[in-house]
């Protein structure tokens, strides 16, 4: 069965700092890979996914992640954080050839500092 | 109105209420999701929808009882809950087709079991 690890429970950055958020997978194939974002109170919003093809994603609000099989990971990036990023973020994991479930990891939290 | 809407969003109930979440999709999906999310944990899949037909159960506890009466209406039907019941009540749908998809999700339900 596939897991999701987001190391990070909590992180504070800058306003305009670059930010990593990071996640490890494990799931034996090649996966469908997702990154959420949830503002309090709300539901998740889908910033990017991962299906196959460049292993580089570009999603919404200038968000990136990179698919690295060698590593298990799908790293989010963006390369200078608003005030309006923080919030909690989510990455998911399904099973291709698999069921429409997806796993989602614990989440990170983002702080962002004036 | 658009995307995935759930009513109500907030709801405060004793221990031996019965009480229902309803959440309704206008994206045409054939699949629909209730999670549950608690302070401190991760997102928990309880229940998977797939053209109307239950395809999981996360043993979840009888006190919580779907119902899906067509592809568009998903409900959670709730009845002597416990307090540790309390938490935000995500609904979300799919494309479906057997496989995972971006799930869009609604802005949830905030329960208070009394």
């Amino acid at each position: 069965a596939q897991s999701v690890t987001q190391p990070d429970i909590h992180i504070t950055v800058s306003e305009g700092a670059s930010l990593e958020l990071r996640c490890n997978y494990s799931y034996g194939a090649t996966p469908y890979l997702f990154w959420y974002v949830q503002s309090p109170g709300q539901g998740l919003q889908l910033l990017l996914k991962y299906f196959s093809g460049d292993t580089l994603v570009q999603g919404i609000k200038g968000f990136e992640a990179e698919f690295k099989r060698s590593q298990s990971s799908f790293n989010l990036r963006k390369p200078s954080v608003h005030w309006s990023d923080a919030a909690e973020y989510f990455c998911a994991v399904g099973a291709k050839g698999g069921s429409e479930k997806l796993v989602f990891g614990k989440g990170t939290k983002l702080t962002v500092n004036p | 109105e658009t995307g995935v809407t759930q009513t109500p969003r907030h709801l405060v109930m004793g221990m031996t209420n019965k009480k229902s979440l309803k959440c309704e999709q206008h994206l045409g999906h054939n699949a629909m999701y209730w999670y549950k999310q608690s302070a401190k944990k991760p997102l928990e899949l309880m229940f998977v929808y797939s053209l109307e037909e239950r395809v999981e159960n996360n043993s979840v506890p009888s006190r919580f009882s779907p119902e899906c009466p067509n592809s568009s209406h998903l409900f959670l039907h709730l009845h002597t809950l416990q307090p540790e019941d309390s938490a935000l009540y995500l609904c979300a749908s799919s494309p479906g087709g057997g496989r995972p998809e971006t799930q869009y999700f609604g802005p949830g339900t905030r329960l208070l079991v009394l």
